[in-house]
């Protein structure tokens, strides 16, 4: 079993949608939890961390952590075609040194 | 700032020859990690140096591979000789704390 599982998608949605990106991991040991994004041939960029269970909300992103199921969220709020890139989610291993990405999820918003 | 600064962007090459990737991190940085990132494995950690020392080189895949930091301000991944799997989006990425990583835009090889 993977430490980190993703749905790699894609995912298509309309402009304008409510959209929502999810992780489950393995390690109930994990303290904090982390979404990037990646645009098409460009490094991925930290969008949102988070290091406790609940809702952590940074405009039109939230995340969200719910560590009893050890699954985690990304909802995006009226999408824009901007937002089309593929979210990672993160978070550190099993040693300090290493942070373990998942697959990722392709996401194109559709105007 | 001008973030991780990677070159080449593309490099095309024969099986058996070697590659040299570099990289530039962010000024101040004091971690440096290098990632591969592929469709069938996503993006796996090769090596990690703090303060210009390997830390873990656990992910580095043979001993084709080789890194080094010979100062805070530069870094190379060297494979010798390279081979058609070894083609992939190479990243270097640093920081000053683990949680936010910097990413460069990554060096695609292909070996043919």
């Amino acid at each position: 079993q993977k430490e980190v599982e993703q749905d790699p998608g894609p995912l298509s949605v309309p402009e304008g949608a409510i959209v929502s990106l999810n992780c489950t991991y393995s390690n109930s040991a994990f303290q904090y939890f982390m979404w990037y994004r990646q645009y098409s041939r460009k490094g991925p960029e930290l969008l949102m961390y988070t290091y406790s269970s609940g809702n952590k909300e940074d405009g039109r992103f939230t995340a969200q952590v719910d560590k009893s199921s050890k699954y985690i969220s990304l909802f995006i709020r009226d999408s824009q075609p901007s937002d089309s890139a593929t979210y990672l989610c993160a978070m550190p291993g099993s040693s300090a040194s290493k942070i373990i990405f998942g697959s990722g999820t392709r996401l194109s918003i559709r105007p | 700032d001008a973030g991780v600064i990677q070159s080449p962007r593309h490099e095309v090459t024969e099986m058996g020859q070697e590659v040299t990737l570099r990289c530039k991190p962010i000024s101040g940085h004091n971690s440096l990690f290098w990632y591969r990132q592929t469709m069938m494995r996503g993006l796996e950690l090769l090596i990690y140096f703090n303060n210009n020392v390997p830390i873990d080189d656990s992910g580095m895949p043979e001993d084709r591979f080789s890194a080094k930091m010979p100062n805070a301000s530069f870094s190379t991944l060297k494979i010798q000789p390279s081979e058609p799997r070894d083609s992939a989006v190479y990243f270097c990425a640093s920081s000053l704390e683990r949680v936010s990583l910097h990413f460069g835009n990554g060096t695609r090889l292909t070996v043919t």
